[in-house]
């Protein structure tokens, strides 16, 4: 299996503040990186696919970034909303796609 | 906008089978070219892919599960089911069935997710 290493695994910023989340491949992936947001009690949501596309309803502020080994979740202006824990996931080898070990964010 | 929605007991005996049903409304399972999926969360952990079925019918399964799992689909009900043989207390955990669409740049995002359903596995 592709194994996706996240980090940090919490970190904790001020409301304005520019958040960035790194996953790193245990194996070249091309783009074939996925972003999600995770609230307590939630389902996962979809923010980025194809390492940078930005999905549909998704704040701009949000970005994405990467190829190869490694990746970038980039939150420009931190928004209390954006209180949640992020996973990314690949899916270059699709069996199976496997997903980071989460990054959890909260506000200072 | 597509919803799904997952059902299926809360608590499992250890070794029976879990059976868990997803049922899609706002969009067809048989919709050329998606993936319908089951993904699991044990309570405070990460995420596991579970496998999927494809709108051509054709599944695949994560090798680690494989011999315990079958993902079925019922289109006159439209709605797409999973069985978990042989169950353990790793098993518990969160079953969420979600949607894969086509047009992603081969990167096969989960867009689409159910709310999730605990399933408890305990005597």
């Amino acid at each position: 299996d592709i194994q996706m290493t996240q980090s940090p695994s919490s970190l904790s910023a001020s409301v304005g503040d520019r958040v960035t989340i790194t996953c790193r491949a245990s194996q070249s992936i091309s783009s074939s990186v996925n972003w999600y947001q995770q609230n307590p009690g939630t389902a996962p949501k979809l923010l980025i696919y194809a390492a940078s596309t930005l999905q549909s309803g998704v704040p701009s502020r949000f970005s994405g970034s990467g190829s190869g080994t490694d990746f970038t979740l980039t939150i420009s202006s931190l928004q209390p909303e954006d209180v949640a824990t992020y996973f990314c996931q690949q899916s270059y080898s699709i069996l199976p796609p496997t997903f980071g070990g989460g990054t959890k964010v909260e506000i200072k | 906008q597509v919803q799904l929605q997952e059902s299926g007991p809360g608590l499992v005996k250890p070794s029976e089978t879990l059976s868990l049903t997803c049922t899609v409304s706002g969009g067809s399972v048989s919709s050329a070219n998606y993936y319908w999926n089951w993904i699991r969360q044990p309570p405070g952990k990460g995420l596991e892919w579970i496998g999927y079925i494809h709108s051509r019918g054709r599944t695949s399964y994560n090798p680690s599960l494989k011999s315990r799992v079958t993902i079925s689909v019922d289109t006159s009900k439209n709605q797409f089911s999973l069985k978990v043989s042989s169950l353990s207390a790793a098993d518990t955990a969160v079953y969420y069935c979600a949607r894969i669409p086509p047009n992603t740049y081969g990167s096969l995002p989960f867009d689409s997710w159910g709310q999730g359903t605990l399933v408890t596995v305990s005597s």
